[in-house]
This record gives structure tokens, C-alpha cells and sequence, in this order.
């Protein structure tokens, strides 16, 4: 069974700073996909960036990217140019590509990181 | 578009009681899936299903049942509530696709007391 960690469980950081969170995944598999998602207190949780394994480069969407490390088995998120709204719960997801029913057995999560942003 | 939506949003159960949440999408995705969210930690899957009459177990499934009569409907039932059970419940939906993301509902808040 695959394991996410995310061993920050709060971090803070000044408003236009860049922050860093940090996600470790424990896999066999070779390939899947890995995922940033942010719940705010409205619960709702929200898609910020995914990662295929399969490719090298890191993703990046606006002001988000990752720093994905394969044989490390790391995905870290840069937020940059921090605003107030991203201040949320971010959790780090892995799912698996291969066919156990299309990859359908869902997203494995970490425990989450809460992120403040200091104005 | 609604997207996923989910009733109910909040309520109180006795324990031994039953209840059934539902769980909607109007994006015909095929694939769905029911999580749970305890305090200070990440979601956790309790039964998924890929398509109108077929289901799975997930991680967590004991005390929970699952139907899936259609493509738009996923409800959760919990038989015999618990204190156990108290979380929040996220239903979700998808493709199925490669890209795999998954679009969350709203979630709905369960207190057994």
C-alpha cells in the first residue's frame, strides 16, 4: 500500500514571500500520479497541481509549481508571491496508474499542512 | 453545472441510528468515490465505484454500504451509527481518464453522539 507524509504540519509566511511545502510518498509502482490539493475553512477541497510521473518536468500552474523527485520520492509545492487566499490546508495525494479497475482505487492523502499567511 | 453535490451538510446522530448521505454529479463521470476526513488528518477512502452497478471497498469500509443504481447517484448508508463515525464525509467524481482529477462535493459534517 502506498503512504503519503507530509511532516509540516503548519507553516507560516509572510504575504509576497515564497513558501515550500513538503510531501514524501512511499510507492513500488512506477507509475502515477501525485497531487496538491487546498481546502480553505469552507471545506471545499480544491485541485492547485498535478504531477504525472511519466514526465520530467515539473508542472507549474501561475503562481505554483513542484519540485518533483522521483527517486527521492518527493513532491514539494512552491507557492510564490504568497497572497491571503491561498492561507488554507494544503494536502499532498497519490493515486495509482495501473489498472487495479483503471486506477479507480482512489487518492491516498497525507495528513495535510496547514498554511498561514502573515499579512 | 452544480458539479458534486452532497445532503445532507450537517447532522446529529444517536448512536445506533441509521442514516443514508447522498452524494449527486451532473458531469456523467463514471467513476465516484466516498471519503472521510477525521480531525487533523487527511481523507481516507471508504468505497468507491467504477459505473452504474459496480462497487468497491475502499480502505475504511466497515459500517458503511454503497449503492450505485445510476451513473448520477452515489449515496453512502450508514447502518448502526457509531461515535467512530463522527467526520466529515467528501463525496467525489471523475473521468477516469489518465489525468485522473477528481471533483470534490462540499462535504457533509456527521456528529454521532
Amino acid at each position: 500500500a502506498q503512504t503519503v507524509t507530509q511532516s509540516q504540519p503548519e507553516m507560516s509566511v509572510q504575504e509576497a514571500e515564497t513558501v515550500t511545502l513538503s510531501c514524501t510518498y512511499d510507492t513500488s509502482e512506477s507509475d502515477y500520479y501525485l497531487f496538491w490539493y487546498k481546502q480553505p475553512p469552507s471545506r471545499q477541497m480544491i485541485l492547485v497541481i498535478r504531477q504525472e510521473a511519466y514526465k520530467q518536468q515539473n508542472a507549474t500552474e501561475n503562481r505554483f509549481s513542484v519540485n518533483f523527485q522521483k527517486a527521492a520520492k518527493s513532491f514539494s509545492l512552491k507557492i510564490s508571491d504568497s497572497q491571503l487566499g491561498d492561507a488554507a490546508m494544503y494536502f499532498c495525494a497519490y493515486r495509482s496508474a495501473s489498472y487495479s479497475g483503471g486506477g479507480a482505487d482512489g487518492l491516498t492523502f497525507g495528513k495535510g499542512t496547514h498554511l498561514i499567511i502573515q499579512p | 453545472n452544480a458539479g458534486v453535490t452532497q445532503t445532507p451538510k450537517f447532522r446529529i446522530l444517536k448512536i445506533g441510528q441509521s442514516m443514508t448521505l447522498q452524494c449527486t454529479q451532473d458531469m456523467n463521470h463514471n467513476y465516484m468515490y466516498w471519503y472521510r476526513q477525521d480531525p487533523g488528518m487527511g481523507l481516507k477512502l471508504i468505497y468507491y465505484s467504477v459505473g452504474a452497478g459496480i462497487t468497491d471497498k475502499g480502505e475504511v469500509p466497515n459500517g458503511y454500504n454503497v449503492s450505485r443504481s445510476t451513473t448520477e447517484d452515489f449515496p453512502l448508508r450508514l447502518e448502526l451509527a457509531a461515535p467512530s463515525q463522527t467526520s466529515v464525509y467528501f463525496c467525489a467524481s471523475s473521468t477516469g481518464t489518465n489525468h485522473n482529477e477528481q471533483f470534490f462535493g462540499p462535504g457533509t459534517r456527521l456528529t454521532v453522539l
